[in-house]
């Protein structure tokens, strides 16, 4: 088993449609949680850290449910700039990054 | 803003070639990172350094070496290349936080053919 599982897709959705992506890892002694974004042969940029009491950046809202680990990503009235891989990122330790595979999303017009 | 930079976005080299990629992030970040990204994989660690002359494998290091003599610079050797190293490799720098994994800035990546 993966320690950070991701649906790979494509996810094809409309522009302007709500999409959502899970992720879930192994762990249970992560610490820190991260969703990352990459463009097509381009390298991995923070979209934005997931909190405990979860957190909203404009379109894009991330939750965290320890429980049940894992992590959500939710992307309101999507843009076509949208279309990218999303990359789940957990932390372990001082150092260690563990990374998903990804999840592509295509914004279709 | 973060700048990090690798030596060369894309590289030809044949089986048996010593290669040598090269990562400077202009951050003063003490953590710089190692990792390569193929498909359906999520990115792996190679080695990582947490300081200069420090060094830590990371989990895949067989058949890599790292050297890191100053702090901006980090480097990746392929003592001795072969197919299965043909990949995606991509640098990334952070500042620490005790105990707490801070944001990881990558460079452009390099795109490593081995024939």
């Amino acid at each position: 088993r993966k320690e950070v599982e991701q649906d790979p897709g494509p996810f094809n959705v409309p522009e302007g449609a709500t999409v959502a992506f899970n992720c879930t890892y192994s762990n249970s002694a992560s610490q820190s949680f991260f969703w990352y974004r990459q463009d097509c042969r381009k390298e991995p940029k923070l979209l934005m850290s997931v909190y405990s009491s979860g957190n909203e950046d404009g379109r894009f809202t991330a939750q965290l449910n320890r429980a049940s680990q894992y992590i959500s990503l939710l992307i309101r009235d999507s843009k076509l700039s949208d279309s990218a891989t999303y990359l789940c990122v957990v932390g372990v330790g001082n150092y260690q990054l563990i990374w998903g595979a990804g999840t592509k999303l295509i914004i279709k017009p | 803003d973060v700048k990090v930079t690798q030596s060369s976005r894309y590289l030809v080299k044949r089986t048996g070639e010593k290669v040598f990629l090269e990562c400077v992030q202009d951050m003063d970040h003490e953590n710089m990172f190692w990792y390569r990204q193929d498909p359906g994989l999520g990115l792996r660690l190679i080695y990582f350094s947490y300081d200069v002359k420090m060094k830590e494998k990371g989990d895949i290091p067989e058949g890599y070496s790292v050297s890191r003599e100053k702090k901006e610079r980090f480097s990746l050797i392929l003592e001795s290349a072969s197919t299965n190293q043909t990949s995606m490799y991509l640098c990334a720098s952070s500042s620490p936080r005790q105990g707490v994994q801070e944001t990881q800035y990558f460079g452009p990546g390099t795109r490593l053919l081995v024939l």
